[in-house]
């Protein structure tokens, strides 16, 4: 079965910082999303890549799937307190096309 | 227009008791799927559902839990005689074509006591 592994587990930045999280998947990525959740609250999507060396971006958040499609990157820039939550990467699989997702990462943003 | 909805958004249940969370999803979405997500860890795939037919519940953790969605829009997700370690936020997500993006609802905290 396929295991995704996020790094960090817990990032504290101060407003204005950039910051990188990671996902690494123990196998080909078909199809990697990226959620945001605050404490209490469902998923929220953000964005889907499917293709390697594909880049999106929304806002001040970038993702990126490398060419070996086994990790992908989230960027944000310029962080904001509203940036605050967990995110989660989730893949793609399964018959029923299911997502597999990391344990996620806690971002704190100090304003 | 209107997302995913759950409920209710939180139960508290003696260990034991039965249980039933609903979660309706976007209208005209043909899949539905339960997640499980216990503290500090991602959610994970319980069943899915193509209309009224449960495709897949490999992930049901025991006999104990059963899913049904009867008219292939509603779905209910019914623990029984429910253990502290059923514990957790339980996810319903909806999507519209297998190649679309899956929609979450805000989730059903359960805590057993």
């Amino acid at each position: 079965s396929q295991e995704l592994e996020q790094s960090p587990q817990s990032l504290i930045v101060q407003e204005g910082k950039n910051l990188t999280i990671n996902c690494t998947s123990s196998k080909t990525l078909y199809g990697l999303y990226w959620y945001k959740q605050k404490y209490g609250e469902g998923l929220i999507f953000l964005m889907m890549l499917q293709k390697g060396g594909e880049e999106k971006s929304h806002e001040k958040i970038t993702a990126k799937l490398d060419e070996k499609k086994q990790q992908s990157s989230l960027h944000i820039t310029a962080s904001q307190p509203s940036h605050a939550g967990i995110y989660l990467c989730g893949a793609d699989g399964g018959s029923a096309r299911q997502l597999t997702f990391g344990s996620g990462t806690q971002l704190t943003v100090l304003p | 227009g209107a997302g995913v909805s759950q409920s209710p958004r939180y139960k508290v249940a003696k260990r034991g008791q039965d249980v039933a969370l609903r979660c309706d999803p976007i209208s005209g979405h043909v899949s539905l799927f339960w997640y499980q997500q216990a503290l500090g860890q991602g959610p994970e795939f319980l069943t899915y559902f193509q209309n009224e037919a449960q495709l897949d519940k490999s992930g049901l953790p025991s006999d104990r839990f059963f899913a049904e969605r009867p008219e292939g829009s509603v779905s209910t997700l019914k623990i029984q005689r429910t253990q502290q370690e059923d514990s957790a936020v339980y996810l319903c997500a909806s999507r519209l074509r297998p190649t679309d993006t899956q929609y979450f609802g805000p989730g059903t905290r359960l805590t057993v006591l």
